[in-house]
């Protein structure tokens, strides 16, 4: 199994607070994503970083920001958690070649109330 | 725009029946498309991916999909179900992009009956 795992692996929060997650890899790959789980969605884009300090936004950023100060970690940030963002969300992390395999990170549950 | 259409949000099937899980996709340019799965409670992992070196692709578990460029599908088959079989599914396709970004089908359940 790729090296990805998130923290925290599950969330309870209040709307209007603040929430982190954090992805760290030990692969070494360039690329990592936030996708975030909703039924009937599948799995929709949040942001990526395509290196350190290099992040783009995804299909749904909205009400989201993202970090990389490391090559290792990569981190998610509610600004003001709503609970339309209770979700499921998945780290991945792939070395950015368009045919290349992404891995994804066992996910983290956030419920916000 | 690149799209994925997964046809079925629930499949079920008997155990030593054939699986058949449908994935048509919409681009405007050659396509890589990849079947992922997800067992309870975990993450995805690759079943099987084209990359246009063959169209008929055979991964993991058993599972093999067509590539037909004439029906814009990307079809999973599996001959005989198993009971650990029983997951979710997921078709995507690779942004042309920076980064090979994944945009994702919708998704299929699949049960298992003994």
């Amino acid at each position: 199994d790729a090296g990805i795992t998130q923290s925290p692996r599950h969330k309870v929060t209040e709307t209007g607070t603040p929430v982190t997650l954090r992805c760290h890899q030990t692969e070494n790959h360039r690329y990592m994503y936030w996708y975030r789980q909703d039924p009937g969605h599948g799995l929709r884009l949040i942001h990526y970083s395509y290196g350190v300090k290099d992040t783009d936004k995804g299909e749904v950023s909205d009400g989201y920001s993202v970090s990389r100060s490391k090559t290792e970690d990569f981190l998610l940030t509610l600004e003001s958690a709503t609970s339309s963002q209770t979700s499921v969300y998945f780290c991945a992390i792939s070395g950015g070649q368009i045919q290349e395999t992404q891995y994804f990170g066992p996910g983290t549950r956030l419920l916000v109330l | 725009a690149q799209s994925v259409t997964q046809l079925g949000s629930h499949v079920s099937v008997s155990e030593g029946a054939l699986v058949l899980l449908r994935c048509n996709y919409s681009s405007s340019v050659p396509p890589y498309l990849f079947w992922y799965v997800q067992y309870p409670n975990q993450g995805l992992q690759l079943l099987l991916k084209y990359t246009s070196a063959a169209t008929l692709v055979k991964g993991i578990n058993g599972f093999e999909a067509e590539f037909k460029k004439s029906e814009t599908s990307f079809h999973l088959t599996k001959p005989s179900a198993h009971m650990s079989d029983a997951a979710e599914y997921f078709c995507a396709v690779s942004t042309y992009n920076q980064g090979g970004k994944l945009i994702f089908g919708q998704g299929t359940e699949l049960s298992v009956k003994p």
